[in-house]
């Protein structure tokens, strides 16, 4: 099972309101990422969370929030946001294992929220 | 820093055909692994080959093969008996394993399979 969970599909905000996408994997993957991605082309990077401890941050503004409760659940939390944030937002999982010929840390990704800030 | 160049932003297909979409990335990596993701209109990434940089062995997923060249720096991916379904977009993209596996992704091809 390679199932990564993405909830809402569809989600339309105002600039002044609070928002979360949620994603959720049970495939016991330890790595998890977030990814802006803009029409036509390809998934940014924002957020990766490894062993539920924020690894990397893409220089993403502090009006995202992510949050990592336990190792099968993602949030991004959304507030004041911006016109220019619309996009579809895509969550991903890996294995995290080590070494080479160990799978690649092959990422497995969600279908995504697709977000419209008005 | 590593890059990922797709140069065909389009291409068409008529099904049952044979279709191969080009990628070429710049590293001075040994070790990496190196995958083709498809993008369908539903828009989920779905993962349709991976390749080990230290095997020969081109990688195989059914209809689905790669001509791995790592001297050339070259990742093209053959899709054989293509299908009205095979119709999405079409990244490649490149990984260096380590404390981020951060995935470097070409800029897309939109493929057309025409019936």
């Amino acid at each position: 099972d390679t199932e990564v969970t993405q909830t809402p599909k569809h989600l339309v905000m105002g600039m002044t309101n609070k928002k979360s996408l949620k994603c959720e994997q049970h495939m016991g993957h330890r790595a998890m990422y977030w990814y802006k991605q803009k029409a036509k082309k390809p998934p940014e990077l924002m957020f990766v969370y490894s062993y539920e401890k924020l690894s990397i941050n893409e220089s993403v503004p502090s009006r995202f929030s992510p949050e990592c409760p336990n190792s099968s659940l993602l949030n991004l939390h959304l507030h004041a946001l911006q016109p220019e944030d619309s996009a579809l937002y895509l969550c991903a999982s890996s294995p995290r294992t080590s070494g080479f010929g160990a799978g690649g840390d092959t990422q497995y990704f969600g279908p995504g929220t697709r977000l419209t800030v008005l | 820093a590593q890059t990922v160049t797709q140069s065909q932003p389009e291409m068409s297909v008529q099904e049952a055909e044979t279709v191969t979409l080009s990628c070429t990335y710049d590293t001075s990596e040994n070790n990496y692994y190196l995958f083709w993701y498809k993008q369908p209109p539903s828009r989920q990434m779905i993962l349709v080959i991976r390749q080990e940089a230290y095997k020969q062995q081109n990688a195989t997923e059914n209809r689905f093969s790669v001509n791995f060249q790592k001297a050339a720096k070259s990742f093209s991916l053959k899709i054989s008996d293509s299908q009205l379904g095979d119709t999405a977009m079409y990244f490649c993209a490149f990984m260096k394993p380590g404390a981020t596996n951060k995935l470097i992704f070409g800029t897309g091809t939109l493929l057309a399979v025409q019936p």
